[in-house]
């Protein structure tokens, strides 16, 4: 069990740039979930994954985002047209399957700066 | 929308007193998690409860789910230094969810 990666730890950027983050979840784990987390708040819901399929999406989330786990196993989030609102931790989890299965696994996250 | 709501905001206290956090959803929950946040670290997964009124322990931490299952707490006995960090719970809603929310957290600052 290598635990759940991301790539890159930090990435900055210039506003209206585009980025694209990597997740590699712990690897028998179906669910596979992105969060945003800003200084002093819990982590905040973005999307989530059942195997390839994404199930929920949060209402919130601007159509600048955008994420995909096209086999099943990795994911990607990307931004385009980053703002300085973007600027936040992304973080990754996963969960194993069966029951009750609730208990997520974060990996380090991505630390995004946006200037 | 869920909500979920927990106080204090932050606690200092000297090495060796006790130290309590409590979460508090606006809906029923299927289940709750607890999450510890070290400073500069991520979220590390400590335990879940999904039984109405259960209690669970590892070591100094004692955990309860209310009974109605719209609240739970987290007791640190006799803190440590190593206790430092920021204490999340994460509620789920009934219905079949796998999404939870997660609430603002604890900071705990444990003086020696």
């Amino acid at each position: 069990d290598t635990g759940v990666s991301q790539d890159p730890r930090h990435k900055i950027t210039k506003r209206g740039q585009n980025v694209t983050f990597r997740c590699d979840p712990i690897s028998e784990h179906n669910r596979l979930y992105w969060y945003r987390q800003t200084l002093g708040q819990g982590p905040e819901f973005l999307t989530y994954f059942q195997n390839e399929a994404q199930l929920e999406k949060s209402r919130l989330l601007s159509d600048r985002f955008s994420a995909e786990r096209p086999k099943g196993s990795f994911s990607t989030l990307e931004i385009q047209r980053t703002e300085q609102g973007d600027s936040a931790m992304y973080l990754c989890a996963s969960s194993p399957p069966g029951i009750p299965g609730y208990e997520q696994y974060f990996g380090p996250g991505t630390r995004l700066t946006v200037t | 929308g869920q909500q979920v709501m927990q106080i204090p905001q932050y606690q200092h206290v000297q090495e060796g007193e006790d130290f309590t956090t409590y979460c508090n959803s606006s809906t029923t929950l299927s289940n709750i998690q607890w999450y510890k946040q070290r400073p500069g670290g991520h979220p590390v997964f400590l335990i879940q409860l999904v039984k109405s009124g259960e209690v669970k322990k590892q070591k100094r931490l004692t955990f309860q789910f209310g009974e109605a299952k719209k609240n739970s707490s987290l007791h640190i006995t006799a803190t440590q230094t190593t206790d430092v960090g920021t204490y999340f719970c994460a509620g789920t809603a009934t219905g079949g969810s796998y999404i939870p929310t997660f609430g603002r957290g604890t900071s705990l600052i444990v003086h020696p």
